[in-house]
Protein backbone atom coordinates (compact mmCIF):
# COMPACT_ATOMS: atom_id res chain seq x y z
CA UNK A 1 0.00 0.00 0.00
CA UNK A 2 1.63 3.05 -1.35
CA UNK A 3 1.08 5.71 1.54
CA UNK A 4 3.34 8.16 -0.52
CA UNK A 5 2.50 8.67 -4.55
CA UNK A 6 4.42 10.37 -6.77
CA UNK A 7 2.45 9.35 -10.19
CA UNK A 8 4.59 11.53 -12.89
CA UNK A 9 7.47 9.32 -13.53
CA UNK A 10 8.98 12.22 -15.72
CA UNK A 11 9.19 15.52 -16.19
CA UNK A 12 10.62 17.46 -18.66
CA UNK A 13 11.31 21.04 -18.09
CA UNK A 14 12.81 24.04 -20.31
CA UNK A 15 15.82 25.42 -18.68
CA UNK A 16 14.86 29.19 -17.02
CA UNK A 17 10.94 27.85 -16.70
CA UNK A 18 9.13 26.14 -13.60
CA UNK A 19 9.34 22.74 -12.73
CA UNK A 20 6.39 21.64 -10.82
CA UNK A 21 6.20 18.13 -8.69
CA UNK A 22 3.50 16.29 -7.09
CA UNK A 23 2.48 14.30 -4.42
CA UNK A 24 0.08 12.86 -3.05
CA UNK A 25 -0.58 11.15 -0.02
CA UNK A 26 -2.51 8.82 2.06
CA UNK A 27 -1.64 8.91 5.59
CA UNK A 28 -3.47 11.78 7.78
CA UNK A 29 -1.23 11.24 10.37
CA UNK A 30 1.84 12.30 8.54
CA UNK A 31 2.57 15.82 9.75
CA UNK A 32 6.02 16.33 8.23
CA UNK A 33 6.75 16.34 4.47
CA UNK A 34 10.50 16.20 2.70
CA UNK A 35 11.96 16.40 -1.05
CA UNK A 36 14.93 14.68 -1.43
CA UNK A 37 17.27 14.68 -4.52
CA UNK A 38 19.11 12.16 -5.78
CA UNK A 39 21.56 12.03 -8.98
CA UNK A 40 22.51 8.59 -9.94
CA UNK A 41 24.74 6.34 -8.35
CA UNK A 42 24.70 8.69 -5.21
CA UNK A 43 22.16 8.70 -2.32
CA UNK A 44 19.17 10.95 -1.81
CA UNK A 45 19.96 14.15 -0.65
CA UNK A 46 17.54 16.36 1.63
CA UNK A 47 16.50 19.21 -0.25
CA UNK A 48 13.55 21.42 1.73
CA UNK A 49 10.85 19.99 4.09
CA UNK A 50 7.44 21.23 5.35
CA UNK A 51 5.41 20.91 8.98
CA UNK A 52 1.66 20.34 8.74
CA UNK A 53 1.41 23.37 10.62
CA UNK A 54 2.74 25.61 7.39
CA UNK A 55 1.56 25.82 3.95
CA UNK A 56 4.05 27.02 2.20
CA UNK A 57 7.67 26.70 2.84
CA UNK A 58 10.54 28.85 0.65
CA UNK A 59 14.28 28.16 0.51
CA UNK A 60 15.80 30.48 -2.69
CA UNK A 61 14.21 28.30 -6.20
CA UNK A 62 12.59 26.11 -4.17
CA UNK A 63 8.97 26.29 -2.66
CA UNK A 64 7.33 23.79 -1.14
CA UNK A 65 3.23 23.90 -1.15
CA UNK A 66 1.16 21.87 1.38
CA UNK A 67 -2.79 21.03 1.15
CA UNK A 68 -3.31 19.36 3.98
CA UNK A 69 -7.54 19.02 2.79
CA UNK A 70 -6.21 17.30 -0.80
CA UNK A 71 -3.26 15.68 1.24
CA UNK A 72 -1.21 16.77 -1.71
CA UNK A 73 1.90 18.54 -1.80
CA UNK A 74 4.05 20.13 -4.60
CA UNK A 75 7.66 21.39 -5.12
CA UNK A 76 7.93 24.38 -7.59
CA UNK A 77 11.66 25.14 -8.80
CA UNK A 78 12.19 28.66 -10.57
CA UNK A 79 13.80 29.15 -12.47
CA UNK A 80 14.86 25.78 -13.83
CA UNK A 81 18.62 25.00 -14.30
CA UNK A 82 20.93 21.98 -15.36
CA UNK A 83 21.51 21.33 -12.91
CA UNK A 84 18.26 20.59 -10.99
CA UNK A 85 18.02 17.12 -13.62
CA UNK A 86 17.54 14.72 -10.85
CA UNK A 87 15.11 12.41 -9.12
CA UNK A 88 13.27 13.78 -6.88
CA UNK A 89 11.73 11.84 -3.82
CA UNK A 90 8.76 12.88 -1.81
CA UNK A 91 8.87 11.58 1.86
CA UNK A 92 6.55 11.67 4.77
CA UNK A 93 6.64 10.75 8.41
CA UNK A 94 4.42 10.87 11.22
CA UNK A 95 4.86 12.51 15.06
CA UNK A 96 8.71 11.83 13.86
CA UNK A 97 8.48 8.38 14.43
CA UNK A 98 11.92 7.76 13.12
CA UNK A 99 10.03 6.33 10.04
CA UNK A 100 10.63 8.14 6.90
CA UNK A 101 8.47 6.84 4.06
CA UNK A 102 9.07 7.57 0.63
CA UNK A 103 7.52 7.99 -3.05
CA UNK A 104 8.38 6.15 -6.06
CA UNK A 105 10.32 9.30 -7.30
CA UNK A 106 10.10 11.72 -10.54
CA UNK A 107 12.85 11.90 -12.90
CA UNK A 108 12.90 15.62 -13.75
CA UNK A 109 15.04 16.35 -17.43
CA UNK A 110 15.95 20.05 -17.63
CA UNK A 111 15.87 20.94 -21.36
CA UNK A 112 18.33 23.33 -22.79
CA UNK B 1 35.25 14.46 4.65
CA UNK B 2 32.01 11.84 3.84
CA UNK B 3 29.17 12.24 6.41
CA UNK B 4 27.63 8.77 5.96
CA UNK B 5 30.11 6.15 3.86
CA UNK B 6 29.08 2.66 3.13
CA UNK B 7 31.29 -0.01 1.60
CA UNK B 8 31.11 -1.50 -0.87
CA UNK B 9 29.72 0.41 -3.63
CA UNK B 10 29.21 -2.64 -5.42
CA UNK B 11 29.00 -6.64 -4.60
CA UNK B 12 28.45 -9.34 -6.74
CA UNK B 13 28.00 -12.32 -5.77
CA UNK B 14 26.11 -15.75 -6.11
CA UNK B 15 22.78 -17.23 -4.72
CA UNK B 16 23.31 -18.75 -1.40
CA UNK B 17 26.45 -16.68 -0.37
CA UNK B 18 26.43 -14.89 2.60
CA UNK B 19 27.29 -11.07 2.38
CA UNK B 20 27.75 -7.69 4.36
CA UNK B 21 27.20 -4.35 3.82
CA UNK B 22 29.39 -1.64 6.43
CA UNK B 23 27.57 1.63 6.88
CA UNK B 24 29.22 4.52 9.30
CA UNK B 25 28.37 7.55 10.14
CA UNK B 26 31.10 10.75 11.43
CA UNK B 27 27.49 12.75 12.05
CA UNK B 28 27.49 11.76 15.83
CA UNK B 29 23.77 11.07 15.16
CA UNK B 30 21.62 9.06 16.96
CA UNK B 31 19.65 7.03 14.67
CA UNK B 32 20.87 4.95 11.75
CA UNK B 33 18.48 3.16 9.08
CA UNK B 34 18.89 0.55 6.40
CA UNK B 35 16.43 1.73 3.10
CA UNK B 36 16.41 -0.81 -0.11
CA UNK B 37 15.55 0.36 -3.40
CA UNK B 38 13.96 -2.03 -5.46
CA UNK B 39 14.03 -2.46 -9.13
CA UNK B 40 10.77 -0.33 -9.60
CA UNK B 41 12.90 2.51 -7.52
CA UNK B 42 10.97 2.38 -4.76
CA UNK B 43 12.78 3.14 -1.63
CA UNK B 44 11.75 0.96 1.07
CA UNK B 45 12.49 1.50 4.92
CA UNK B 46 14.10 -2.02 6.14
CA UNK B 47 15.51 -0.69 9.98
CA UNK B 48 15.83 1.88 12.14
CA UNK B 49 18.28 1.83 14.93
CA UNK B 50 18.29 4.01 17.83
CA UNK B 51 21.11 4.59 20.14
CA UNK B 52 22.08 0.98 19.03
CA UNK B 53 19.08 -0.18 20.10
CA UNK B 54 16.02 -1.77 17.18
CA UNK B 55 13.24 0.31 16.55
CA UNK B 56 12.06 -0.28 13.25
CA UNK B 57 12.15 -3.84 11.19
CA UNK B 58 9.73 -3.90 8.58
CA UNK B 59 8.77 -6.86 7.57
CA UNK B 60 12.05 -8.27 6.48
CA UNK B 61 13.15 -11.54 6.10
CA UNK B 62 15.48 -13.73 8.64
CA UNK B 63 17.94 -13.78 6.57
CA UNK B 64 18.47 -9.89 6.81
CA UNK B 65 20.49 -9.37 10.34
CA UNK B 66 21.36 -5.74 11.31
CA UNK B 67 24.40 -5.30 13.76
CA UNK B 68 24.74 -1.89 15.56
CA UNK B 69 28.18 -2.28 17.53
CA UNK B 70 28.01 1.60 18.36
CA UNK B 71 26.26 4.24 17.54
CA UNK B 72 28.36 5.01 14.70
CA UNK B 73 28.31 1.83 12.81
CA UNK B 74 25.07 0.23 11.40
CA UNK B 75 26.10 -3.63 9.35
CA UNK B 76 23.38 -5.11 7.47
CA UNK B 77 24.63 -8.89 6.92
CA UNK B 78 22.64 -10.97 4.32
CA UNK B 79 22.16 -14.83 4.52
CA UNK B 80 21.75 -17.32 1.98
CA UNK B 81 21.39 -14.83 -1.24
CA UNK B 82 18.46 -14.83 -3.56
CA UNK B 83 18.04 -13.05 -6.72
CA UNK B 84 15.56 -10.93 -5.11
CA UNK B 85 17.94 -9.85 -3.08
CA UNK B 86 19.44 -7.58 -5.63
CA UNK B 87 19.02 -4.03 -5.12
CA UNK B 88 20.64 -0.55 -4.44
CA UNK B 89 20.43 -0.52 -0.13
CA UNK B 90 21.09 2.95 1.23
CA UNK B 91 22.26 3.52 4.82
CA UNK B 92 21.15 6.53 6.69
CA UNK B 93 21.18 8.65 9.93
CA UNK B 94 19.54 11.52 11.43
CA UNK B 95 19.13 12.92 14.96
CA UNK B 96 16.01 12.53 16.20
CA UNK B 97 16.36 13.07 20.26
CA UNK B 98 17.47 17.01 20.96
CA UNK B 99 18.11 19.02 17.83
CA UNK B 100 16.76 16.57 15.10
CA UNK B 101 18.02 16.84 11.70
CA UNK B 102 16.89 15.69 8.46
CA UNK B 103 18.57 11.89 7.21
CA UNK B 104 21.59 11.81 5.84
CA UNK B 105 22.06 8.95 3.11
CA UNK B 106 24.99 7.59 1.90
CA UNK B 107 25.70 6.68 -1.72
CA UNK B 108 23.95 2.99 -1.92
CA UNK B 109 25.46 -0.38 -2.19
CA UNK B 110 24.53 -2.06 -5.41
CA UNK B 111 23.74 -5.79 -4.71
CA UNK B 112 23.50 -8.05 -7.70
CA UNK B 113 23.13 -11.71 -6.89
CA UNK B 114 23.53 -13.81 -9.92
Amino acid sequence: DQQVKQNSPSLSVQEGRISILNCDYTNSMFDYFLWYKKYPAEGPTFLISISSIKDKNEDGRFTVFLNKSAKHLSLHIVPSQPGDSAVYFCAAEGNRDDKIIFGKGTRLHILP
Amino acid sequence: DTAVSQTPKYLVTQMGNDKSIKCEQNLGHDTMYWYKQDSKKFLKIMFSYNNKELIINETVPNRFSPKSPDKAHLNLHINSLELGDSAVYFCASRMVGGVETEAFFGQGTRLTVV
